[in-house]
């Protein structure tokens, strides 16, 4: 039972550069969630699926897309990496809304 | 949106001293508070909830206390030890999770 796996755990893109990040659970949790972390900020919700085949915009959505390709998986999408897209991303899943969320380990992500 | 506001940003304790950690929210829909440990490079891990029908839970060493009618809820660390030296996050939910900015909690030996 590993939980929530997210790959890779680090990146480095270039400005302008494209990249999914791939996260995966084993919980067979309904709902499904994709934060940035920074400094000061604690964690800010990009997007979030509350089932599969539904997506939810978070408090910062801008510059990301996801996919929810099916229960297990929710993929995030950087389609024109920008510097101020350098963050720590967490994705968690829950079993339903509004109970605990279980975090990957994190990619680290920086924007050159 | 939800706001959820976390005070104080950092809190220096003495070992064996207790710790209180304080949020306020806004939306009085949100009825589920769960507490966040995260230590230094990891991914943060529940140590406590509470529903919104429930005013506190305690677990062993950790307690939470809620208050609706003020829209705050707090942490409480009695017997504070080393291991308990991290960053604290706190959260309202309704459907999605909103959280505070986070304390950062060192234990002196």
């Amino acid at each position: 039972n590993a939980g929530v796996t997210q790959t890779p755990k680090f990146q480095v893109l270039k400005t302008g550069q494209s990249m999914t990040l791939q996260c995966a659970q084993d919980m067979n949790h309904n709902s499904m969630y994709w934060y940035r972390q920074d400094p000061g900020m604690g964690l800010r919700l990009i997007y979030y699926s509350a089932s599969e085949g539904t997506t939810d915009k978070g408090e910062v959505p801008n510059g990301y897309n996801v996919s929810r390709l099916n229960k297990r998986e929710f993929s995030l999408r950087l389609e024109s990496a920008a510097p101020s897209q350098t963050s720590v991303y967490f994705c968690a899943s829950s079993e339903v809304r509004d109970t605990e969320a279980f975090f990957g380990q994190g990619t680290r992500l920086t924007v050159v | 949106g939800e706001n959820v506001e976390q005070h104080p940003s950092t809190l220096s304790v003495q070992e064996g001293d207790s710790a209180v950690i304080k949020c306020t929210y806004s939306d009085s829909a949100s009825n589920y508070f769960p507490w966040y440990k995260q230590e230094l490079g990891k991914r943060p891990q529940l140590i406590i909830d509470i529903r919104s029908n429930v005013g506190e839970k305690k677990d062993q060493r950790i307690a939470v206390t809620l208050n609706k009618t003020a829209k705050h809820f707090s942490l409480h660390i009695t017997e504070t030890q080393p291991e308990d030296s991290a960053v604290y996050f706190c959260a309202a939910s309704r459907a999605q999770f909103y959280f505070g900015t986070g304390t950062s909690l060192t234990v002196i030996p």
